[in-house]
């Protein structure tokens, strides 16, 4: 059973430059999500999206943008990337009801760094 | 503003102790506590709390809400080496767009 799958799961930016992180769920979720996680910060909410076709900003959504055209996918979106933003990125996805409220699976996380 | 506090930070104990985690939160409309493990890479599911007073298990680990005094542990007896890892705690609210993350407790078992 794949779950979700994050990739790339490692990856080396410039600053200024731009790139996709694609999350995957094959469990048939509706809520999926995008994370970061900094030391000492726990994991803090970037978007998410309650169903195919939506998106909504979580946390901390400056910087980042997101789509999801297709229940499956979730893609997040760095248009110029900044150091800032060198951090672990986490996917996750939960059934509906309960949604965000609810058990959440996570994929495996992407290592961001921006230099 | 909504807040999650893990205590403490980081714990070591040896191999066969038992060890309580700590969680307090301050959240509007508060609907459910959950509990993650995590090791080297995704955190994984532990418990789901909705309810105050009522303890769930499994196997060695065991948590319980007191949603009066708004706080939650996790407890877990005959640690091993394999409990090992940083434990997360996260309260989300009713129609609320998130759900917060505490900062985690990095618990380290010694053999």
């Amino acid at each position: 059973n794949a779950g979700v799958t994050q990739t790339p799961k490692f990856r080396v930016l410039k600053t200024g430059q731009s790139m996709t992180l694609l999350c995957a769920q094959d469990m048939n979720h509706e809520y999926m999500y995008w994370y970061r996680q900094d030391p000492g910060m726990g994991l803090r909410l970037i978007h998410y999206s309650v169903g195919e076709g939506t998106t909504a900003k979580g946390e901390v959504p400056d910087g980042y943008n997101v789509s999801r055209l297709k229940k499956q996918n979730f893609l997040l979106g760095l248009e110029s990337a900044a150091p800032s933003q060198t951090s672990v990125y986490f996917c996750a996805s939960s059934y509906i009801p309960g949604g965000l409220n609810t058990e959440a699976f996570f994929g495996q996380g992407t290592r961001l760094t921006v230099v | 503003e909504d807040k999650v506090v893990q205590s403490p930070l980081s714990l070591v104990v040896h191999e066969g102790d038992t060890v309580t985690l700590n969680c307090s939160y301050e959240v509007t409309n508060f609907r459910s506590l959950l509990w993650y493990k995590q090791e080297k890479k995704a955190p994984t599911f532990l418990f789901m709390l909705t309810s105050s007073g009522i303890e769930k298990k499994s196997g060695r680990l065991s948590s319980i809400l007191d949603k009066k005094e708004l706080f939650s542990i996790l407890n877990i007896t005959a640690t091993q080496t394999g409990d090992s890892a940083v434990y997360l705690c996260a309260v989300g609210s009713l129609g609320a767009s998130k759900i917060i993350f505490g900062s985690g407790t990095r618990l380290s078992i010694r053999p």
